[in-house]
C-alpha cells in the first residue's frame, strides 16, 4: 500500500515568487492536512481539507493557501514568497478527522528553501 | 489553548539502554495521543496511537502510557540500538482536526 506522496521533494525558489507542493493521499484516506517545520517553531497546523472542503486553518496569512481534488490529492500554494518561508512543508492523510482518534500519516515532506 | 512539552530536548544513552520519553500536555480533554519518529531530513513515522480510553500501547520494543488525568504520556524503548536514533514527537488532536506537537526529544544511541 503506497504511502503519503509529497512533490517536489526539494525545491529553492527566489523572494516575491510563488510556489505550488503536491500531495496524495493513501488510497481511501479522505482528511488532508497541511503542516509547516522549522527549527525554531517546529511543527505549524497549516490547514486541513476532507472531501475537498477546507475544514480548518492555521494562524497563517492568506499568502498560503490550498486545494484537494475529487479524488483527495491536494495542493498548497505560497505567493510573494518570503525569507521566512524557507521550511519543511509535510503533508498527512488520515482516514476520517485527525482529531477524533484517526491515525495520521505523513509524507517525506517537500523543502523549501528561499533565497 | 493546547501546549505539548517535551523534555529534555536531547538525550544521549549508550546502546541497550531502557529509556523512557516523556511527554506532558495542558488540555486533557482529548481523543488520543500519537507518538511519531522523524529521521534527518525525512519525513514523520507514526509510531503508536493510543486512544483516550487506552492506558498503554505496544510495537515490539516501543510502550506508550498515556495518563489522562495528569496530561501526561511516555514512550518506553526497551534495549534501545543506535537505529533508534531520532527524533521523537508527541502529538495530541484539537477540536479543530489540528495536531499539536512537541518540540521533540532528540535521541541518540551511542554504540
Amino acid at each position: 500500500k503506497a504511502g503519503v506522496t509529497q512533490t517536489p521533494r526539494y525545491l529553492i525558489k527566489t523572494r516575491g515568487q510563488q510556489v505550488t507542493l503536491s500531495c496524495s493521499p493513501i488510497s481511501g484516506h479522505r482528511s488532508v492536512s497541511w503542516y509547516q517545520q522549522t527549527p525554531g517553531q517546529g511543527l505549524q497546523f497549516l490547514f486541513e481539507y476532507f472531501s475537498e472542503t477546507q475544514r480548518n486553518k492555521g494562524n497563517f496569512p492568506g499568502r498560503f493557501s490550498g486545494r484537494q481534488f475529487s479524488n483527495s490529492r491536494s495542493e498548497m500554494n505560497v505567493s510573494t514568497l518570503e525569507l521566512g518561508d524557507s521550511a519543511l512543508y509535510l503533508c498527512a492523510s488520515s482516514l476520517g478527522d485527525p482529531g477524533r482518534g484517526n491515525t495520521i500519516y505523513f509524507g517525506e515532506g517537500s523543502w523549501l528553501t528561499v533565497v | 489553548k493546547q501546549e505539548v512539552t517535551q523534555i529534555p530536548a536531547a538525550l544521549s544513552v549508550p546502546e541497550g539502554e531502557n529509556l523512557v520519553l516523556n511527554c506532558s500536555f495542558t488540555d486533557s480533554a482529548i481523543y488520543n495521543l500519537q507518538w511519531f519518529r522523524q529521521d534527518p531530513g525525512k519525513g514523520l513515522t507514526s509510531l503508536l496511537l493510543i486512544q483516550s480510553s487506552q492506558r498503554e500501547q505496544t510495537s515490539g520494543r516501543l510502550n506508550a502510557s498515556l495518563d489522562k488525568s495528569s496530561g501526561r504520556s511516555t514512550l518506553y524503548i526497551a534495549a534501545s540500538q543506535p537505529g533508534d536514533s531520532a527524533t521523537y514527537l508527541c502529538a495530541v488532536p484539537g477540536a479543530n482536526s489540528k495536531l499539536t506537537f512537541g518540540k521533540g526529544i532528540t535521541l541518540s544511541v551511542r554504540p
